[in-house]
């Protein structure tokens, strides 16, 4: 049973700490996405990699967050330092590369709380 | 600005009958339209999709109306079962942009 798997899934830090969340695609997947959920916004997508090149990261706080693809088989999301105002859950979503008809599978997210 | 926007943070139904959960969006630029569907503690789940050349799409208990028209599309559950109770998302897409709405939870009773 092919899964989108994230680490940490509860991380809980104080302000100004570094955080690095992981995520693991479906194998065979060449599409990953990185998204926020908060009660205001939803889904809020932030960042969007195709083949581990970012193909959009319009949505993400360009000064402390950032995302990569060191291989094929892992991206991050990084926030430094972090801020209260980043508590949400983090969604990490694999797909198969076919634009914007592609079924996105999320895996459990990554709640994360900035104390 | 929320180009996808699900006004009803909530909605109550009782089992057997049929839920509507209703989606607006703001871009005529949109050519695909999906719901997902999300359990506490999960990741969101696909239940069903449209394309914008479609006014409906079918699939068991679930269809999808789309009026572009109107900018709006629902997504119809007949026969609402307690299984159903959860939260559930729009989303739309044109090339590589992606937006989803707030989402609706439903609580389908017994």
């Amino acid at each position: 049973d092919a899964r989108v798997t994230q680490t940490p899934r509860d991380k809980v830090t104080e302000m100004g700490q570094e955080v690095t969340m992981r995520c693991q695609p479906i194998l065979g997947h060449n599409t990953v996405f990185w998204y926020r959920q908060t009660m205001m916004q939803g889904l809020e997508l932030l960042a969007y990699f195709r083949n581990r090149a970012p193909l959009d990261d319009s949505g993400m706080p360009k000064d402390r967050f950032s995302a990569e693809m060191p291989d094929a088989t892992l991206a991050t999301l990084k926030i430094q330092p972090s801020e209260p105002r980043d508590s949400a859950v983090y969604f990490c979503a694999s797909g198969m590369g076919q634009g914007g008809t592609d079924t996105q599978y999320f895996g459990p997210g990554t709640r994360l709380t900035v104390l | 600005d929320q180009q996808v926007k699900q006004n009803s943070p909530s909605l109550s139904v009782q089992e057997g009958r049929i839920s509507i959960l209703n989606c607006d969006y703001t871009n005529s630029m949109f050519d695909y339209f999906l719901w997902y569907k999300k359990y506490p503690a999960e990741g969101p789940t696909f239940l069903i999709s449209i394309s914008s050349i479609k006014d409906k799409n079918e699939d068991g208990r679930f269809t999808v109306f789309l009026n572009k028209s109107a900018k709006h599309l629902s997504l119809h559950i007949v026969p609402s079962q307690p299984g159903d109770s959860a939260v559930y998302f729009c989303a739309a897409t044109s090339g590589n942009q992606f937006y989803f709405g707030t989402g609706t939870s439903l609580t389908v009773i017994p």
